[in-house]
């Protein structure tokens, strides 16, 4: 197992498009987290799954913003007419048990560019 | 919202100093974790701390928590060139299907 693997790398969509991001974890992990973060900025929490069950979806998250965890393995988060305020780096992780008990395993991030 | 504050937002170095990073928070916690981030990269997991425990060491780090001050720090010995990076804390809260809540980080630059 290699760790988490991100897909893109990058993204350069127009302000309306849709985009979507794919995020590989490692394979015993339950868990899988998705964070993003700005220049300058620690990750923010975006919402989390345990196996396919999303649990905790971000307040600040707004509708445009949907993510799936088919099967629990991998999952996607995809981001409607987007605008440049969703310009940032998306980060996913995984860990085999919550916070409470263990550290988790970053991706590289996807980093999107909304022009 | 971001829990962990960490101080200083930057600090640069020696190679060969000693660097210490200090981190604090608001609500109670079931541990603390500490991250390391290159540039353009995902975060590293370098260390977890829980409530009940003071110190903990790992390699060149020491990690110490104060649950009282509410305030944790890491100590990085014999810094290398290679940690230059920014560091994050982050917070596990102590709820049964608590995330991690990050602070906004610290620069750190060791200069060879």
């Amino acid at each position: 197992d290699t760790g988490v693997s991100q897909d893109p790398r990058h993204k350069i969509t127009k302000r309306g498009q849709n985009v979507t991001f794919r995020c590989d974890p490692i394979s015993e992990h339950n868990r899988l987290y998705w964070y993003r973060q700005t220049l300058g900025q620690g990750p923010e929490f975006l919402t989390y799954f345990q196996n396919e069950a999303q649990l905790e979806k971000s307040r600040l998250l707004s509708d445009r913003f949907s993510a799936e965890r088919p099967k629990g393995s991998f999952s996607t988060l995809e981001i409607q007419r987007t605008e440049q305020g969703d310009s940032a780096m998306y980060l996913c992780a995984s860990s085999l048990f919550g916070a409470s008990r263990s550290g988790y395993t970053f991706g590289s991030g996807t980093r999107l560019t909304v022009v | 919202s971001q829990q962990g504050e960490e101080d200083p937002q930057a600090l640069s170095i020696q190679e060969g100093e000693n660097a210490t990073m200090n981190c604090s928070y608001k609500t109670s916690i079931n541990n603390l974790q500490w991250y390391r981030q290159n540039s353009g990269r995902g975060l590293v997991h370098l260390i977890l701390i829980r409530s009940n425990e003071r110190e903990k060491h790992s390699g060149r780090l020491r990690v110490t928590l104060d649950t009282s001050k509410k305030s944790s720090s890491l100590l990085i010995t014999a810094s290398r060139a290679a940690d230059t990076a920014s560091y994050f804390c982050a917070t596990g809260d102590t709820g049964a299907n608590s995330k991690l809540t990050f602070g906004k980080g610290i620069t750190l630059s060791v200069r060879p």
